[in-house]
């Protein structure tokens, strides 16, 4: 089982309409989620960090985390042309120094 | 957010040679930086941790003696891409730990991308 998956898509969603990205993880004894936007070519931007149960939004992005089912997602509101990218699931190993693990990245593509 | 900068952005190099990459956090100090390398159309996968003050510690599979770290200084790591062939042709990124809160957000470089021919 990987320790961090991820649907690698790719996931098309038109103009305006929500976006739900999802991502699973296998170590219950992580603390701390990333979602991660990577443009093509570029290195990865940080959306969102969440560590604790239930919702964060921060402008159009919410993030989501439910611990018990391992499981934590990502959803765009009102998704604009300039969303396509790929989005990468972070997680923290909880050992040592923290390393992030990364899913494979969901790629996601606006329609307008 | 903090910043990470790394450099050069691209580099091409002959199969045989060695290239060096550098990482610098510029706003901030990282005792610890990761390097992580992407193929095309794959995720980040990390290579290796550097320590400030001390040797990396490298992750399953990768050859501590072909990818030389050095963690000299709070604010820089370098990684030494020794004896470079094709196949180490990729996008090499690392990335800084910056404290937020008590909880530590990780932060990217621009990433660099290695073609050896």
């Amino acid at each position: 089982q990987k320790e961090v998956e991820q649907n690698s898509g790719p996931l098309s969603v038109p103009e305006g309409a929500i976006a739900s990205l999802n991502c699973t993880y296998s170590d219950r004894g992580s603390q701390s989620f990333f979602w991660y936007r990577q443009y093509s070519g570029k290195s990865p931007e940080l959306i969102m960090s969440i560590y604790s149960n239930g919702d964060k939004e921060d402008g159009r992005f919410t993030a989501q985390l439910n611990k018990a089912s391992q499981y934590v997602s990502l959803l765009i509101r009102d998704s604009q042309p300039s969303d396509s990218a790929t989005y990468l699931c972070a997680v923290n190993r909880p050992q040592g120094a923290q390393k992030l693990v990364f899913g494979q990245g969901t790629r996601l593509t606006i329609n307008p | 957010g903090a910043v990470v900068s790394q450099h050069p952005s691209w580099v091409i190099c002959k199969s045989g040679t060695s290239v060096k990459i550098e990482c610098r956090s510029l706003d901030f100090q990282a005792t610890t930086m990761f390097w992580y390398r992407q193929f095309p159309k794959q995720s980040l996968m990390l290579m290796a941790t550097s320590n400030e003050g001390s040797k990396a510690t490298y992750e399953q599979g990768v050859e501590k003696d072909k990818f030389l770290i050095n963690h000299a200084s709070l604010t820089l790591s370098t990684l030494t891409v020794t004896s470079a062939h094709p196949e180490d042709s990729s996008f090499y990124i690392c990335s800084a730990r910056a404290p937020a809160g008590g909880t530590t957000e990780a932060f990217f470089g621009q990433g660099t991308r290695l073609t050896v021919v």
